[in-house]
């Protein structure tokens, strides 16, 4: 089965930092490029970042630019976003989905929470 | 970086009715851009159309999708109540992905 979990969510004070993490397992991670997708409470989805199969081409959102970094690591399967001076406004259950035009596999998310 | 605009916000109907959900483009896209998602409470968002109108893999047929240029539509021929959830167009660009906002499908 092709999968995606997430982890590493929690709560942060405004202008905290936090590293969050996907794990892929069930096809080969090194082939497909791997989004992050926010969802704030009660709100729609926002594209947050990407990264392209071999590292070679990474974007951001606007909002994020700056402050959050994507990476990953082929030989183990996994995926990072690391989060600095975040904003009550990150607060959102973030998802890894695989895709480049589209994206055909998500985790169940994890939490993060900002507040003071 | 387009903007997609999704109507209406909600759509009130019953199982077996049919639903046309529309997605607006801000500049014209490519086709093979566009994608449609349906996301149930608590659950991550599950790929139902892309390409504009090629249906994933396990999506039923009462599930279509057409459009091109700046307007998109999916369509759901007979609801199920499974279909009842919130669904999401998105858009990817050279450097970036969009959402729309999303419209509702409640009974």
């Amino acid at each position: 089965e092709e999968r995606l979990v997430e982890s590493g969510g929690g709560l942060v004070k405004p202008g905290g930092s936090l590293r969050v993490f996907c794990e892929g397992s069930g096809f080969t991670f090194s082939s497909y490029s791997i989004n992050w997708v926010r969802q704030a409470p009660g709100k729609g989805l926002e594209w947050v970042a990407c990264v392209s199969s071999g590292s070679r081409d990474i974007d951001y959102a606007d909002s994020v630019k700056g402050r959050f970094t994507i990476a990953r690591d082929n030989a183990n399967y996994s995926l990072s976003l690391q989060m600095n001076s975040l904003r009550v406004e990150d607060t959102a259950v973030y998802y890894c989905a695989r895709g480049e035009l589209n994206m055909d596999v998500w985790g169940k998310g994890t939490t993060v929470t900002v507040s003071s | 970086e387009s903007v997609l605009t999704q109507s209406p916000g909600t759509l009130s109907l019953s199982p077996g009715e049919g639903a046309t959900l529309s997605c607006r483009a801000s500049q014209s896209v490519r086709s093979t851009y566009i994608s449609w998602y349906q996301q149930k409470p608590g659950q991550a968002p599950r790929l139902l159309i892309y390409y504009t109108s090629t249906r994933a893999a396990g999506i039923p047929d009462r599930f279509s999708g057409s459009g091109s240029g700046t307007d998109f539509t999916l369509t759901i021929s007979r609801l199920e109540p499974e279909d009842f959830a919130v669904y999401y167009c998105q858009h990817y660009d050279t450097s970036s992905r969009t959402f729309g906002q999303g419209t509702k499908v409640e009974i």
